[in-house]
């Protein structure tokens, strides 16, 4: 079964700084992959994802995904942190047949001082 | 505007009450589901429907039922036998072809005392 790992649970940036957010999945064969952001007491809202094209994907609010089959990773950053990043950040990863659920990470916590 | 809408947003109940959480979608997806989220612990699948009137337990199905009567609905019940139902919900749909990406409604937090 494939699985996902956010390394670290909580990340603090200061306000203009990069925001690096880690995800390492295991699968033998490249899956689709996905970043969800949610606010407090919300539903999650897509970021990006990666679905076999380019390596490099890039998703809203300024935030861009590489994808490493080498490393399998899929590691989220935005080069500039705005407080309105600060918010709950998860990984996903898509078994192969439609329709079945995603797996996610255990989502890493973003905080943003000015 | 097209998605997905839980009712309530915040729900109270006593220990050993049946409760249903509600989950409707207007965006003509196939596939729905329930994900239950607790503090550091990350999305956790309750249980999935691919079409009406079918659907499979996932990770944590005890203690929680299902129905897909209709393709725009997909309640969940939360029983008596769930241990420790407390939790924030989170209802999910997509459809079964493309990118596998799901859409997600604003959740449900439940409180059970």
């Amino acid at each position: 079964a494939q699985s996902v790992t956010q390394l670290g649970s909580h990340v603090s940036v200061s306000e203009g700084a990069l925001v690096l957010l880690r995800c390492n999945y295991s699968s033998s064969v490249p899956p689709y992959l996905f970043w969800y952001v949610q606010y407090p007491n919300q539903g999650l809202q897509l970021l990006l994802k990666y679905t076999s094209a380019a390596t490099l994907v890039k998703g809203i609010n300024g935030f861009e995904a590489e994808f490493k089959k080498s490393e399998t990773s899929f590691h989220l950053t935005k080069p500039s942190a705005h407080m309105s990043d600060a918010a709950e950040y998860f990984c996903a990863v898509s078994e192969l047949k439609a329709g079945t659920a995603l797996i996610f990470g255990k989502g890493t916590t973003l905080s943003v001082s000015s | 505007d097209g998605g997905i809408t839980q009712s309530p947003k915040y729900l109270f109940r006593k220990e050993g009450q049946n409760v249903t959480l509600s989950c409707e979608q207007n965006l003509n997806h196939d596939a729905m589901y329930w994900y239950r989220q607790d503090p550091g612990q990350g999305l956790r699948l309750i249980y999935y429907s691919q079409i009406v009137n079918d659907f499979q337990k996932g990770d944590i199905a005890e203690g929680y039922s299902v129905s897909r009567e209709k393709k725009e609905s997909f309640p969940l019940t939360v029983t008596s036998a769930q241990k420790n139902p407390t939790a924030f919900y989170l209802c999910a749909s997509s459809i079964t072809g493309g990118t596998h990406e799901q859409y997600f409604g604003p959740g449900t937090r439940l409180t059970v005392t």
